[in-house]
């Protein structure tokens, strides 16, 4: 069983939806949750941060932490085609000596 | 952008030669991460390096090599390069604040075998 597990998709929705991406974890060392977020032959770019559970919002996105399910997630509100990207999910323990681990990511498309 | 420099862009080599790829972390960062990514894959994580010392190491292949500077510029060395090395290679750096570690990373280099 992996680590940190994320639905490859793709998931398609039309302009305006409301998005939901997903990972679920089985370690429950995991302290700290990242949702990256990577356009097509870029590099990930780190587009939420949240520590234990609880939800966090930026602008249009929010990132839910649940940890008593070992599962989080990314809600991407008025959905745009500029969201059209692979998100990948990513963790890490509580200490330096930790490693990240990433989820294999979800892949995005918005529909005009 | 991210902060994170890597050079160069694109390579393109042939089997069985030797590349060397090259990344300057963000100013503050003491660790550097390499992953690989083929294409529709998901990111591997290849090796980390902190303040110059290896941290810890992934999926490496033993043609694969790394090293971090006194400076903290790091550079993967890939050699007797084969078909399936074609991919993006990714460096990342971080550092560890209060609130965990964030990483960032460069833009990558394409890096093809043909």
């Amino acid at each position: 069983q992996k680590e940190v597990e994320q639905d490859p998709g793709p998931l398609s929705v039309p302009e305006g939806a409301i998005v939901s991406l997903n990972c679920t974890y089985s370690n429950s060392a995991f302290q700290y949750f990242m949702w990256y977020r990577q356009y097509s032959r870029k590099g990930p770019e780190l587009l939420m941060y949240t520590y234990s559970s609880g939800n966090k919002e930026d602008g249009r996105f929010t990132a839910q932490v649940d940890k008593s399910s070992k599962y989080i997630s990314l809600f991407i509100r008025d959905s745009q085609p500029s969201d059209s990207a692979t998100y990948l999910c990513a963790m890490i323990g509580y200490s330096s000596a930790s490693k990240i681990i990433f989820g294999s990511g979800t892949r995005l498309s918005i529909r005009p | 952008d991210s902060g994170v420099t890597q050079t160069p862009k694109h390579l393109i080599t042939a089997t069985g030669q030797r590349v060397t790829l090259r990344c300057s972390p963000r100013s503050g960062d003491l660790s550097v991460y390499w992953y690989q990514q083929s294409l529709d894959q998901g990111l591997q994580f290849l090796i980390q390096y902190y303040n110059g010392e290896e941290r810890a190491k992934g999926n490496i292949l033993e043609r694969f090599s790394a090293q971090q500077f006194p400076d903290l510029h790091s550079e993967l060395n890939l050699s007797s390069l084969e078909l399936g090395d074609s991919a993006l290679y990714f460096c990342a750096s971080s550092s560890w604040g209060t609130k965990g570690e964030k990483l960032f990373f460069g833009s990558g280099t394409q890096l093809s075998v043909l």
